[in-house]
């Protein structure tokens, strides 16, 4: 079973350009997340998405950040304009969200992150 | 705000020995919780994850949940030099959303 896909996997930019992430869930799960991971962090939950509704983007500095996930499979984050505070990595994961788990989550699975660089 | 709090360390134990790190949870109404380990530049992987009071084995790992204290625990027996990691606690939110502790580096030493 192919795992969660990101990319690009590095990404160096000035601050004030915009930058796109890509992410593709494992095929079949129907919750994708985006975290953000700085340097010596536990990762931030930014947006969830269920299918194409998204369920949680409470954390989501919306001034700046915005993500979307057309035809609920896989998904973009995009930053603009990027600040210095915006370096760290940020990580896909999805999840399959069966039904009748009576609200016991499944296990997330994270792709490999793409490590944002802002100069 | 909800928070998941883990000692930082780093912890050391020497190879063979049991490695104990432990989390506590600020949301009482969490459900589901789970321990991912981090190698340096690589993403999180699961580990285990408890739903239940009381411990969980899986090999030579055992998770340990404690719902009215709010306390969640992971032991590694027989640690080995591959279990050098940063491993992260994760509780879950009322989204089944994951709120992550800053993680603990176990470093094995040969």
């Amino acid at each position: 079973e192919a795992g969660v896909a990101q990319s690009p996997r590095y990404k160096i930019i000035e601050k004030r350009q915009s930058v796109a992430f890509w992410c593709n869930p494992i095929s079949g799960h129907a919750t994708l997340y985006w975290y953000q991971q700085i340097l010596g962090q536990g990762p931030k939950l930014l947006i969830q998405f269920q299918n194409n509704g998204v369920v949680d983007d409470s954390q989501l500095p919306k001034d700046r950040f915005s993500a979307e996930r057309l035809k609920g499979v896989d998904s973009t984050l995009k930053i603009q304009p990027a600040k210095l505070e915006d370096s760290a990595v940020y990580l896909c994961a999805s999840s399959l969200d069966r039904v009748g788990t009576g609200g016991l989550a499944d296990t997330q699975y994270f792709g490999p992150g793409t490590r944002l660089t802002v100069l | 705000q909800k928070e998941v709090e883990q000692n930082s360390g780093p912890l050391s134990v020497p190879e063979g020995a049991i490695a104990s790190l432990n989390c506590t949870y600020s949301d009482r109404g969490s459900q589901s919780f789970f321990w991912y380990r981090q190698y340096s530049g690589k993403s999180p992987e699961l580990i285990m994850f408890i739903y239940s009071n009381g411990d969980k084995e899986d090999g030579r790992f055992t998770a340990q949940l404690n719902k009215a204290s709010q306390y969640v625990s992971l032991l590694i027996r027989d640690s080995q030099p591959s279990d050098s990691a940063t491993y992260l606690c994760a509780a879950t939110g009322s989204a089944n959303n994951l709120f992550f502790g800053t993680g603990t580096r176990l470093t094995v030493i040969p």
